[in-house]
């Protein structure tokens, strides 16, 4: 069973939707990740929150908006996705940030379809 | 090398036999390399966190050593069996200006037959 619970599991949404992808962990982990995973690709870093503040934005377009509402939570906003945003969204923590040396912990993922 | 590479892409390997898959990552400002094994419809798997240059890390019947002068690390399977399954994700955190990050290479997928 993973430590790092994300939902939903499975998303389909059309271009003009607006959802959320939900993170938890309650490891008492510092820092949380973002990352998107399309087929045959390595994981790419989206955003980084260390102590609950935004760190790292890999430059990633503003219909993706990322939220930390505490420790232990995650979401990322979508609104207005285009279809070549479908992919598989990781969720990651680890326990301490800017530290190599801490392995990450992801989720499951949600599999994000943009019809 | 800018980026993490990995190779092979793929292995398909009898139960019994023993392997190895390579990854290799920028050597300049690195910091650690992780290891990670993913299965499917589970999420990724932390095996090994390295950082110091000639590193030897075990856990059962899977190792890994690490060269960072050369920018190499090596990922060994002895005895594999069908529950080592899975695609093996190598990591390199690199320490830059613009924040430090982890950057996957792209994975090598092990299929082991019966």
């Amino acid at each position: 069973d993973t430590e790092v619970t994300q939902t939903p599991k499975h998303l389909v949404m059309g271009m003009t939707n607006k959802k959320s992808l939900k993170c938890e962990q309650h490891m008492g982990h510092r820092a949380m990740y973002w990352y998107k995973q399309k087929a045959k690709k390595p994981p790419e870093l989206m955003f980084v929150y260390s102590y609950e503040k935004l760190s790292i934005n890999e430059s990633v377009p503003s219909r993706f908006s990322p939220e930390c509402p505490n420790s232990s939570l995650l979401n990322l906003h979508l609104h207005a996705l285009q279809p070549e945003d479908s992919a598989l969204y990781l969720c990651a923590s680890s326990q301490e940030p800017g530290q190599g040396y801490s392995p990450l912990h992801f989720g499951n993922g949600t599999r994000l379809t943009v019809t | 090398i800018l980026n993490v590479e990995q190779s092979p892409q793929s292995l398909h390997v009898q139960e019994g036999d023993s392997t190895n898959f390579t990854c290799s990552f920028p050597s300049s400002n690195f910091y650690a390399l992780h290891w990670y094994r993913w299965e499917t419809a589970k999420s990724p798997e932390a095996l090994f966190v390295m950082t110091l240059n000639g590193d030897e890390k075990k856990k059962g019947r899977i190792s890994a050593t690490l060269n960072t002068k050369e920018g190499y690390s090596y990922l060994y399977i002895k005895g594999s069996q069908p529950e080592d399954s899975a695609t093996y994700l190598c990591a390199s955190y690199i320490l830059t200006g613009g924040g430090n990050k982890l950057t996957f290479g792209t994975g090598t997928q092990l299929k082991v037959e019966l």
